[in-house]
């Protein structure tokens, strides 16, 4: 099945680490790739987070850090601190859509 | 500063036609492929269209081909999502994005986003 599966809700206490999984499959991430990350604030357009599995943009804290494996890729975030509840998005190609895919996203709260 | 700004989202008629516009400003507008890429109320994000950094090649979402035509005017930093035979579906928020090459690839992330446009379909 093409696209990317996220779960809807993820939650945390500060301090914490959470992650955040995007599972894909032999079309897209497991067909080796590149998988992205978004992070979108409450009313706030998206953000890049982490480019090509693993890359950080300046500016982005190393608190936040991508892996993946297989056809599944995820998004970690360490010291976890109550500005980075948002909603987070993975994005991937899939050769069967031959086009961009994001997963559903993933709501993340910090309790 | 480095950003870009959508504008032209309003409320439209099904069938109706609307022209969003996206104007950059603090890089070079002309190095980069540039995106449409759409978010209706309470869902995900969903590609819309894209378009090289000379605007000699365009692509489209299966959902929009044919309905919408992408174009860019480098000489303004502006890029255009021309939206026709709009129906309820397309109803979103549309941003405006930039992509990590001049060259358009779906496997490129987007590096900066625009602050959106909302696009109403009601009759």
């Amino acid at each position: 099945q093409s696209g990317l599966t996220q779960p809807p809700s993820v939650s945390g206490a500060p301090g914490q680490r959470v992650t955040i999984s995007c599972s894909g499959s032999s079309t897209n991430t497991g067909a080796g790739y590149d998988v992205h990350w978004y992070q979108q604030l409450p009313g706030t357009a998206p953000k890049l987070l982490i480019y090509g599995d693993t890359n950080r943009p300046s500016g982005v804290p190393d608190r936040f850090s991508g892996s993946k494996s297989g056809t599944s890729a995820s998004l970690a975030i360490t010291g976890l601190q109550a500005e980075d509840e948002a909603d987070y998005y993975c994005q991937s190609y899939d050769s069967e859509l031959s086009g961009v895919v994001f997963g559903g996203g993933t709501k993340l709260t910090v309790l | 500063e480095v950003q870009l700004v959508e504008s032209g989202g309003g409320s439209v008629q099904p069938g109706g036609s609307l022209r969003l516009s996206c104007t950059a400003s603090g890089f070079t507008f002309s190095n980069y492929a540039l995106d449409w890429v759409r978010q209706a109320p309470g869902k995900g994000l969903e590609f819309v269209s894209a378009i090289n950094s000379n605007g000699d090649s365009t692509f489209y979402a299966d959902s929009v081909k044919d309905r919408f035509i992408i174009s860019r005017d480098n000489s303004k930093n502006t890029l255009y999502l021309q939206m026709g035979s709009l129906r309820p579906e397309d109803m979103a928020v549309y941003y405006c994005a930039r992509d990590m090459s001049g060259i358009y690839s779906p496997l490129n992330a987007f590096d900066l986003w625009g602050q959106g446009t909302m696009v109403t379909i009601s009759s």
